[in-house]
């Protein structure tokens, strides 16, 4: 399983756009960026997920380079609802293996 | 999206004794259940797989006859745990995968908060 890399914690303020990067250098051909939001007492609910280039949905958006080696998870406009802990994940399509959490990123949106 | 749900949502017991958090998928039915266990300011943390209807894999350094797991439906998982003690504490998350999912896309249960006395 690839190893995700992520900043510990970021601060935004609220209306700001945040950008998390995670850096995955030993991402496989058949690996898929996955990323999840979890709240304090709460499970993981999922983001968004991308194979290359952008993806976007209603929530946010990511971004991945030609060589995959990283990801941008974006989040536009953010509010206060939206400090949380965001987990970047690398899995493969098809497989039957569990998801990997790391350490993820607690994004704090200030007033 | 599809929903899982667990019971309770929080409980305290005192040491020794033993607690049953249950796991549920209401609309759809889930092959594949995982547990994981989260310690305050940590990330999740697996503790095993169960499958329908066979015995469940535990992940190293996970007890199997303290955590016990049943998945005897393919809407439901069990996770008892047994003699439980105060460094059982934690949140225990849940998550279920359904039938023929490309993705292996998992669905996660709101957590249960165990308070061990």
């Amino acid at each position: 399983l690839a190893k995700t890399t992520q900043p510990i914690s970021m601060d935004s303020y609220e209306g700001q756009e945040v950008n998390i990067t995670c850096s995955h250098n030993n991402i496989a051909t058949n690996d898929y960026i996955t990323w999840y939001q979890q709240f304090p007492s709460q499970g993981p609910r999922f983001i968004i997920q991308g194979y290359k280039t952008k993806v976007t949905n209603e929530v946010a958006s990511l971004f991945i380079p030609a060589d995959r080696k990283s990801s941008t998870l974006s989040l536009p406009r953010v509010s206060l609802s939206d400090t949380a802990v965001y987990y970047c994940l690398v899995r493969s399509s098809g497989s039957a293996r569990q998801l990997t959490f790391g350490s993820g990123t607690q994004l704090t949106v200030l007033p | 999206g599809a929903v899982v749900s667990q019971h309770p949502s929080r409980v305290i017991c005192k040491s020794g004794t033993s607690v049953k958090i249950e796991c549920r998928s209401l609309d759809f039915q889930a092959t594949t259940m995982f547990w994981y266990r989260q310690f305050p300011k940590q990330s999740l943390m697996l503790m095993a797989t169960s499958n329908e209807g066979s015995k469940a894999t535990y992940e190293q350094g996970v007890e199997k006859d303290k955590f016990l797991i049943n998945h005897a439906s393919l809407t439901l998982s069990t996770l008892t745990v047994t003699s439980a003690h105060p460094e059982d504490s934690s949140f225990y998350i849940c998550s279920a995968r359904g039938l023929a999912d490309e993705w292996n896309e998992q669905f996660f249960g709101p957590g249960t908060r165990l308070t061990v006395l």
